[in-house]
């Protein structure tokens, strides 16, 4: 079974930073993409970022460019977020989610973790 | 990387279709046919239900089903049932590897 599991949320102050993690089970984590992707309450889903199989590339949505950094450990079967100088509005839920890599579609996601930014 | 364009809600009752638009541009929705469509309840992830454009996904129930002309992109649920009420998103890849989710519509069965 397929499972993603998303830790590391919770309170932090505006200029903060904080790291997400998202372990995964059940395939071959190393043969897939992997992104992020956020929702800030009561709001629509946004496609942060997302980072090759091997890590060598990753991609980011233009508003995040330089705060945030994903990478990933295949040896851990784990992503990660590094969310750097956060603010009031990256205050969302944040779901990583397996890039199907021939069909450009997230197959299967976490449940999600919930980050508030707050003083 | 603007989001894609969606109604913010639609109805119908039980046994009637609702359709929803996705609206782009030729960098995203118009440029591949990587288009999908995701399904989520109150508090729950995201659920793909339609991929490259009309491609069902295991388990999704025939009566869901998606097409695209031009820039905008379209998911048809007929025969509604009260399960569906749901927010649905629109995704599509917009190039450079990156990607764009549409704005969310809330379907309600009356």
């Amino acid at each position: 079974e397929v499972q993603l599991v998303e830790s590391g949320g919770g309170l932090v102050q505006p200029g903060g930073s904080l790291r997400l993690s998202c372990d995964v089970s059940g395939f071959s984590f190393r043969n897939y993409w992997m992104n992020w992707v956020r929702q800030a309450p009561g709001k629509g889903l946004e496609w942060v970022a997302n980072i090759k199989q091997d890590g060598s590339e990753k991609y980011y949505v233009d508003s995040l460019k330089g705060r945030f950094t994903i990478s990933r450990d295949n040896a851990k079967n784990s992503l990660y977020l590094q969310m750097n100088s956060l603010r009031a509005e990256d205050t969302a839920v944040y779901y990583c989610a397996r890039e199907n890599n021939w069909h450009r579609n997230l197959d299967f996601w976490g449940q999600g973790t919930l980050v508030t930014v707050s003083s | 990387q603007s989001a894609l364009t969606q109604p913010r809600s639609v109805s119908a009752s039980p046994g009637q279709s609702v359709t929803i638009s996705c609206t782009g541009t030729s960098s995203d929705v118009g440029g591949y046919n990587y288009v999908s469509w995701y399904q989520q309840n109150p508090g729950k992830a995201p659920k793909l239900m339609i991929y490259d454009v009309s491609e069902r996904p295991s388990g999704v129930p025939d009566r869901f089903s998606g097409s695209k002309s031009g820039n905008t992109a379209s998911l048809t649920i007929s025969g509604l049932q009260a399960e569906d009420e749901a927010d649905y998103y629109c995704h599509s890849y917009a190039g450079s590897y990156t990607y764009v989710f549409g704005t969310g519509t809330k379907v309600t069965v009356l």
